[in-house]
């Protein structure tokens, strides 16, 4: 969905490097998810945030962090990159619309750590 | 949420129907079933949700059991631009996608 835009597409980094994957919207959503794909696998929670103020661990969490910069910006930073990090990372929003609470996906960034 | 189980995998002539089953023995009351679809490592795409009427829209039936313990996707008149991997969740239709998709289906359409 164009409404939700990750930077950058692809990525290929070095071990021990620190990157930052920024997610940006316009759809005025409060709530804002990113997410994790390993390959056959489906996705897992890494971070949420229901609001600006707002940060939640999800269910993988460790080796990285968050900011909400804004209603519009959510960023994942990986602190210190490690090989099983390589992985495609999917930003999200959701809310709700006609009763029900929609989300609404980026296109993904595929990270590789070597 | 609930727990769900699909199968692996789904093979589909196209054309015809597709039917996709999904196990959810553990839905509470109050859990919607949705559906979502992933085309190729693109993100994915909300495709239909229910409670416990079966639901039909421009995509994609849901029949839900009278039970409400699994539920079946139909996708009338299957494309090749139909394949992709569906997952189904049971959730609450509020407090946040806190859900983890898990695997889901693998759904080949082939000419």
């Amino acid at each position: 969905d164009a409404d939700v835009t990750q930077t950058p597409r692809n990525r290929i980094t070095k071990t021990g490097k620190r990157i930052m994957l920024e997610c940006s919207q316009t759809k005025g959503h409060d709530r804002m998810y990113w997410y994790r794909q390993d390959p056959g696998l489906g996705l897992r929670l890494i971070y949420y945030s229901f609001d600006v103020k707002d940060i939640n661990k999800g269910e993988i969490s460790d080796g990285y962090s968050v900011s909400r910069q804004a209603q519009a910006k959510f960023s994942l930073s990986l602190e210190s990159a490690i090989p099983n990090q390589t992985a495609l990372y999917f930003c999200a929003t959701s809310d709700w619309e006609q009763g029900l609470e929609t989300q609404y996906f980026g296109p993904g960034t595929r990270l590789l750590v070597l | 949420d609930a727990k769900t189980t699909q199968p692996p995998s789904m093979d589909c002539a196209e054309g015809r129907a597709a039917n996709l089953p999904c196990n959810h023995s553990t839905i509470s009351g109050n859990e919607y079933v949705y559906w979502y679809r992933q085309i190729h490592s693109q993100g994915p795409q909300y495709i239909i949700h229910g409670l416990k009427n079966n639901e039909t829209n421009e995509m994609a039936s849901l029949i839900i059991t009278e039970d409400r313990k699994s539920s079946t996707l139909i996708l009338p008149h299957a494309t090749l631009r139909d394949t992709a991997v569906y997952y189904c969740i049971a959730r609450l239709n509020t407090g946040g996608f806190k859900t983890i998709f898990g695997a889901g289906t693998r759904l080949f359409v082939k000419a």
